[in-house]
């Protein structure tokens, strides 16, 4: 079955602190994983995904298949970093199959 | 083009009524995807369009639910005879598959509220 699991409803940190949501995913085959984001008010949008191996607004991500595993990280969080992040597989079909979410809070 | 637009943004209905939004995707994107979004859930894929073609329906979470692509241009969800557990956000999302990114762009959604 494919799945996305992602184990964190909620975290909060303090600005400055190191940040990592975690993501494990279930799919036969070669895997295509994203983040998505969507802040307070505004839409769904693409955060990165594993193709292109890239650091968005600081973060990043690695996808691990070993370990099944696609964890977002960010080495000092910051306060504009507070918002609800979906992890994504993408399906036989080019859909995308979410996980449930985790919304980040970044304290002062 | 300021991206994919969803109409209404909120609609109200009572149970029993039959309810359709409309997604405009942006222009020249060949596919179009419906997912539906519950409270403390992660968007849910329904159906999906290639063109004007309709390639997947099965995940349609019942035969209430209807959608179209008439001209492979914006797009029709309808839902027929509503009931309490259709409440939640419908979200469309276009893509170009030409481009060989397959990134899918996400409208604002239409929070359905049935009474």
């Amino acid at each position: 079955a494919q799945r996305v699991t992602q184990p964190e409803k909620l975290l909060s940190v303090f600005k400055g602190a190191p940040v990592e949501l975690k993501c494990n995913y279930s799919y036969s085959g070669s895997p295509e994983l994203f983040w998505y984001v969507q802040y307070s008010r505004q839409r769904l949008q693409l955060l990165l995904r594993h193709i292109s191996r890239e650091s968005i607004k600081g973060f990043t991500a690695d996808l691990n298949k070993g370990e099944t595993s696609f964890h977002l990280k960010k080495p000092f969080a910051q306060e504009e970093d507070s918002a609800m992040y979906y992890c994504a597989l993408r399906g036989s079909q080019g859909n995308l199959i979410f996980g449930k979410g985790t919304k980040l809070s970044v304290k002062p | 083009d300021t991206g994919v637009s969803q109409n209404p943004r909120h609609k109200i209905t009572k149970r029993g009524q039959n309810v359709t939004f409309r997604c405009d995707p942006i222009s020249e994107h060949n596919r179009l995807y419906w997912y539906r979004q519950t409270l403390g859930q992660g968007p849910e894929f329904l159906t999906y369009f290639q063109n004007e073609a309709q390639l997947e329906k099965s995940r349609l979470l019942s035969d209430r639910f209807s959608a179209e692509r008439p001209k492979g241009s914006f797009s029709t969800l309808e839902i027929q005879r509503t009931e309490q557990g259709d409440s939640a956000m419908y979200l469309c999302a276009s893509s170009l598959t030409t481009s060989g990114i397959y990134e899918q762009y996400f409208g604002p959604g239409t929070r359905l509220t049935v009474t």
